[in-house]
């Protein structure tokens, strides 16, 4: 079936420091892919996503690309500030086989300190 | 605003006792989600419903039941089957249930048990 594995944490990080968090995939087919987010106590927001391979997501100064040769879908961000402390969910969502079926990886907490 | 709600932010259960959560989204999506999220661990599928008066099992129905009655409403029913029901519970949704969409994520309900 489909898995999402995400780097574990948690990570912790200094103002402005380069943030790398890893996320690879298994699915059959093309899955589009997702990062979320979730601040404490809160439901998931949407940070980015891409639905096919080579596609860049970028907000908020994050980026991941959809890498298929890899299966990967790394998420980074050049300077991390202390509001991105947060927890960050890669996921994926398959085929019309699984239609509106999303497989979430287990997360990673990431702390900024000032 | 368009949004998802739940309600309540708290809910405790006694031994034996059934639960309703209530999940109603503004949003005219056709798609909604229950997921389960337990400390440390990414969202688990309970039920989808792509369609009103259609709903699918997720991973983990079992000790859950839902009904989609109305297009803006998916509430879920813990059963006293359910016998680890502690858990932060995560209502979402999405516009057709199409492998690309983003999902849209509710404030969540924390369960707990007595």
């Amino acid at each position: 079936g489909d898995s999402v594995t995400q780097m574990e944490g948690p990570v912790t990080l200094s103002e402005e420091a380069f943030l790398t968090i890893n996320c690879t995939y298994t699915a059959t087919g093309y899955p589009s892919l997702f990062w979320y987010v979730q601040y404490p106590g809160e439901g998931l927001q949407l940070l980015l996503k891409a639905t096919k391979a080579d596609d860049k997501g970028s907000n908020k100064g994050f980026e991941a690309t959809y890498r298929k040769e890899t299966t990967s879908f790394h998420l980074e961000k050049g300077s991390v500030q202390v509001s991105d402390s947060a927890v960050y969910f890669c996921a994926l969502s398959a085929g019309s086989t699984n239609a509106g079926k999303s497989t979430f990886g287990d997360g990673t907490t990431l702390t900024v300190k000032p | 605003d368009g949004g998802i709600t739940q309600s309540p932010k708290y809910l405790f259960r006694k031994e034996g006792q059934n639960v309703t959560l209530s999940c109603e989204q503004n949003l005219n999506h056709d798609a909604m989600y229950w997921y389960r999220q337990d400390p440390g661990q990414g969202l688990r599928l309970i039920y989808y419903s792509q369609i009103v008066n259609d709903f699918q099992k997720g991973d983990i129905a079992e000790g859950y039941s839902v009904s989609r009655e109305k297009k803006e409403s998916f509430p879920l029913t813990v059963t006293s089957a359910q016998k680890n029901p502690t858990a932060f519970y995560l209502c979402a949704s999405s516009i057709s249930g199409a492998r690309q969409e983003t999902q849209y994520f509710g404030p969540g309900t924390r369960l707990l048990v007595l």
